[in-house]
């Protein structure tokens, strides 16, 4: 089946600091979420991404949807306490239209920002 | 109003309870999902209903029933769970019909089986 690489799978850094993740696929996604989960919670959708080559930011967030439609990555600027958790890319294979979207998750980047 | 609620929260039951998580939307989506979630791991697929009919089941064991009576609600029936059940369970929902595919997931009830 499809799977995705998503890495790193863990990060520890200084409030104030810059954040990258990112994954990758063998085959070609049509659709590539990002998605944040705190401790206990249901996963909270950040961005979304449609066309091959698309950057869209949301606040301090910027992601991108690779060029050969099979990566996509996540920057976070100016990282904060509250960024703590998981987040999880996914995928989406097949078109739009009446499709009801089967995803594809990533493994997870836990992050952790220290004071 | 982008809200999924799940309810129960929290639910402990033994091996050989019945119960029954629920899932609420009101956004008018007509896709929905359950999926399975263990600590520190992607939600895994288990249930997709697609215009109220059953469309995907990713060969979940039959101990887990789901139902959907109106486009609002989705149910998962449990019965003669194992430990290894115990997990988050997640509702989420997405409107098939834009061809967008943002899942909004619920908050989870998190199942323990003793």
């Amino acid at each position: 089946g499809q799977q995705l690489n998503q890495s790193p799978q863990s990060m520890f850094i200084q409030e104030g600091e810059d954040v990258s993740m990112n994954c990758t696929s063998s085959s070609i996604f049509n659709t590539w979420l990002w998605y944040k989960q705190d401790p206990g919670e249901g996963p909270v959708l950040l961005i979304a991404l449609y066309k091959a080559g698309e950057l869209t930011s949301n606040g301090r967030l910027t992601a991108q949807f690779g060029i050969t439609r099979k990566d996509s990555f996540l920057n976070i600027s100016a990282s904060i306490p509250s960024d703590v958790g998981i987040y999880f890319c996914a995928g989406r294979a097949n078109a739009g239209g009446t499709s009801y979207g089967k995803l594809t998750f990533g493994q997870g980047t836990i992050l952790t920002v220290h004071p | 109003d982008t809200e999924v609620t799940q309810t129960p929260k929290h639910l402990v039951m033994g091996m050989t309870n019945k119960k029954s998580l629920k899932c609420e939307q009101h956004m008018g989506h007509r896709a929905m999902y359950w999926y399975k979630q263990k600590a520190k791991k992607p939600p895994e697929l288990m249930f997709v209903y697609s215009y109220e009919k059953l469309s995907i089941n990713e060969s979940v064991p039959s101990r887990f029933s789901p139902e959907c009576p109106n486009s609002s609600l989705l149910n998962l029936h449990l019965h003669a769970l194992q430990p290894e059940d115990s997990a988050l369970y997640l509702c989420a929902s997405s409107q098939p019909a834009t061809g967008r595919a943002e899942a909004f997931f619920g908050q989870g009830t998190r199942l323990t089986v003793v």
